[in-house]
């Protein structure tokens, strides 16, 4: 089985200041397609998640530029890099190489 | 636009049988497995299992397996996921969800006497 872990599970970011999540996952989710099944969601208080960035890097329609991620095998991070007060909520990791699984999720809120 | 929606809150005695629909629309049902997601309250995400409306099939977290019952019906473009002998700790927001972008607006299930 997949085991995600996100650090940290909390952020207090002041606007205009960059933020950091990391993303580490026990198996490689490098397939054999080459692709990458590494993806990060947004869940604002009371709705339901919504994807930011999906096989690693690529900003789902919609997404600001501000996002951002990177990584490779096991060792992934988002970046957000001027944060808005719009973008406070529990940001999750999910692995999709094999069925799926979150990380614990990191609540990120604005100072 | 892919739109899942999902049937409206539940309220059930421990012991009971709860199932949720999700209805899809916007993309070919049988295209995408349907997925679906328990977050007990002030909890994370955690996936319990999928059906591939295609043919049936489907797959469960070793969490899941057992009380869990996932089913799709292609005359209606409907997932369904039921629970049975359900407990307070099943009390929770349960989500289906389509590729990965596409999700339901979440099925809030309380499990009290």
């Amino acid at each position: 089985d997949f085991v995600m872990t996100q650090t940290p599970l909390s952020l207090s970011v002041t606007p205009g200041q960059p933020a950091s999540i990391s993303c580490k996952s026990s198996q490689s989710l490098l397939h054999s397609d080459g692709k990458t099944y590494l993806h990060w969601y947004l869940q604002k208080p009371g709705q339901s998640p919504q994807l930011l960035i999906y096989e690693v890097s690529k900003r789902f329609s919609g997404v600001p530029d501000r996002f951002s991620g990177s990584g490779s095998g096991t060792d992934f991070t988002l970046k957000l890099s001027r944060v808005e007060a719009e973008d406070v909520g529990i940001y999750y990791c999910m692995q999709s190489i094999q069925l799926r699984t979150f990380g614990q999720g990191t609540k990120v809120e604005i100072k | 636009e892919v739109q899942l929606v999902q049937s409206g809150a539940e309220v059930r005695k421990p012991g009971a049988t709860v199932k949720i629909s999700c209805k899809v629309s916007g993309h070919t049902f049988i295209d995408y497995y349907v997925h679906w997601v328990q977050q007990a309250p002030g909890k994370g995400l955690e996936w319990m299992g999928l059906v591939d409306p295609e043919d049936g099939k489907t797959i469960y977290a070793q969490k899941f397996q057992g009380r869990v019952t996932i089913t799709a019906d292609t005359s209606t473009d409907t997932a369904y996921m039921e629970v049975s002998s359900l407990r307070s700790e099943d009390t929770a927001v349960y989500y289906c969800g389509t590729k990965l972008e596409s999700w339901g607006q979440g099925t809030l299930v309380t499990v009290s006497s």
